[in-house]
């Protein structure tokens, strides 16, 4: 059974980097069937594509986040990795990990951590 | 980018009532588009895929139609448990987008 667990500091101060990985159990992230990607969810409000990555370290970013993120993969490690720098309180929000199959083109999320709460607070 | 419009923003439904929720795209999208439940501290649990196939282990009650720009999710027989958050997802391009979520509380 898949499992996808992300992990990380629970607290960044504003202006800095916040930091997460989401480690991949039960499957490779190397398959060619799939890319990797991250979601967010402010408190009470809607989801939010961040971007994906393919194992090969191609990626994709939401446009709106494009100058902050950063997403990287670790085949080695079966992880994939989340960086946003200069955040603001409008970034506290729950961070997802999640898989996304892929045949030619995208085919959704069909996998989904269960999350992790990043609060931006000094 | 594609914009997804998803409505109404909430609804008020008993047991037993249909109930239809609505996303509609800024572009067409072919059938690029899932649905997903979402419980109150839970992740997302995706329902319909390839806007009308059924997720394994989804009741029947659930279904999606549409392709283009327009595109529903209907519960035939709302239950106690349906009642959630329901968001849709474009992946017609890399670009991926969620409609604005649908929250479905008793009435």
């Amino acid at each position: 059974q898949l499992q996808l667990q992300e992990s990380g500091p629970g607290l960044v101060k504003p202006s800095e980097t916040l930091s997460l990985t989401c480690t991949v159990s039960g499957g490779s992230i190397s398959s060619s069937s799939y890319y990797w990607g991250w979601i967010r969810q402010p408190p009470g409000k809607g989801l939010e594509w961040i971007g994906s990555i393919y194992y090969s370290g191609s990626t994709y970013y939401n446009p709106s986040l494009k100058s902050r993120v950063t997403i990287s993969v670790d085949t080695s490690k079966n992880q994939f990795s989340l960086k946003l720098s200069s955040v603001t309180a409008a970034d506290t929000a729950v961070y997802y990990c999640a898989r996304l199959p892929a045949e030619i083109q995208l085919l959704g999320i069909d996998y989904w951590g269960q999350g992790t709460l990043v609060t931006v607070s000094s | 980018d594609i914009q997804m419009t998803q409505s109404p923003s909430s609804l008020s439904a008993s047991v037993g009532d249909r109930v239809t929720i609505t996303c509609r795209a800024s572009q067409g999208i072919r059938n690029d588009l899932g649905w997903y439940q979402q419980k109150p501290g839970k992740a997302p649990k995706r329902l319909i895929y390839a806007a009308s196939s059924l997720q394994s282990g989804v009741p029947s009650r659930f279904s999606g139609s549409g392709s283009g720009t327009e595109f529903t999710l209907t519960i035939s027989s709302l239950q106690p448990e349906d009642f959630a958050t329901y968001y849709c997802l474009q992946h017609n391009s890399y670009l991926l987008t969620f409609g604005g979520g649908t929250k479905v509380e008793i009435k």
